[in-house]
């Protein structure tokens, strides 16, 4: 199996700071990578997919990139709305996932 | 508008058997994979099966494989997802998730709300 390694486990940011998590996978996936956001209570909603590809309707200030076994996601200015835990999929394999990013207010 | 709801959801004993189901509109069912993805409380995401759009392949998970199995009926745009032998570690929320799988691309790209399992005496 694929594994991915997220970090940081959590954060915590000001309003309009740029936030960056990583996603490291055990072996090469090339851009087989999906970031999802997961609010409290709520499903996962797909952002970013092929590492680097905005979903439709999703703010601008979110972009991934990366390739092989290395991934970042970064949200260029940190909102409100934003506050949320985030996960990396890979699909090189059946799918995995990251142990998710928790990001908080400070 | 894409819709995915889940139910059958509930409380089962160690050992017994639940399925769930997840009834789709919005978009032409029997031209998407989909997914079953779960959440056990307070932890993250893990992908446990999914299925072709005829239902020719089916992938499981290893934690859950000869144990439980995912199924679709395109004429009632429904999936679902039969659970026997559940464990305690079978509790979570599970999610059903249109699978948008094509050449060398696949995302999930819509979820429903979630069932929530909970497997305890």
């Amino acid at each position: 199996d694929i594994q991915m390694t997220q970090s940081p486990s959590s954060l915590s940011a000001s309003v309009g700071d740029r936030v960056t998590i990583t996603c490291q996978a055990s072996q090469d996936i090339s851009n087989y990578l999906n970031w999802y956001q997961q609010k409290p209570g709520k499903a996962p909603k797909l952002l970013i997919y092929d590492a680097s590809n905005l979903e439709t309707g999703v703010p601008s200030r979110f972009s991934g990139s990366g390739s092989g076994t290395d991934f970042t996601f970064t949200i260029s200015s940190l909102q409100p709305e934003d506050i949320a835990t985030y996960y990396c999929q890979q699909y090189d394999n059946l799918p995995t996932f990251g142990g998710g990013t928790k990001v908080e207010i400070k | 508008e894409v819709q995915l709801v889940e139910s059958g959801g509930g409380l089962v004993q160690p050992g017994g058997s639940l399925r769930l189901s997840c009834a789709a509109s919005g978009f032409t069912f029997s031209s998407y994979w989909m997914s079953w993805v779960r959440q056990a409380p307070g932890k993250g995401l893990e992908w446990v099966a999914n299925i072709k759009q005829d239902g020719s392949e089916k992938y499981y998970v290893d934690s859950v494989k000869g144990r439980f199995t995912i199924s679709r009926d395109n004429a009632k745009n429904s999936l679902y997802l039969q659970m026997n032998s559940l464990r305690a570690e079978d509790t979570a929320v599970y999610y059903c998730a249109r699978d948008l799988t094509q050449y060398s691309s696949s995302r999930l790209d819509y979820w429903g709300q979630g069932t929530l399992v909970t497997v305890s005496s």
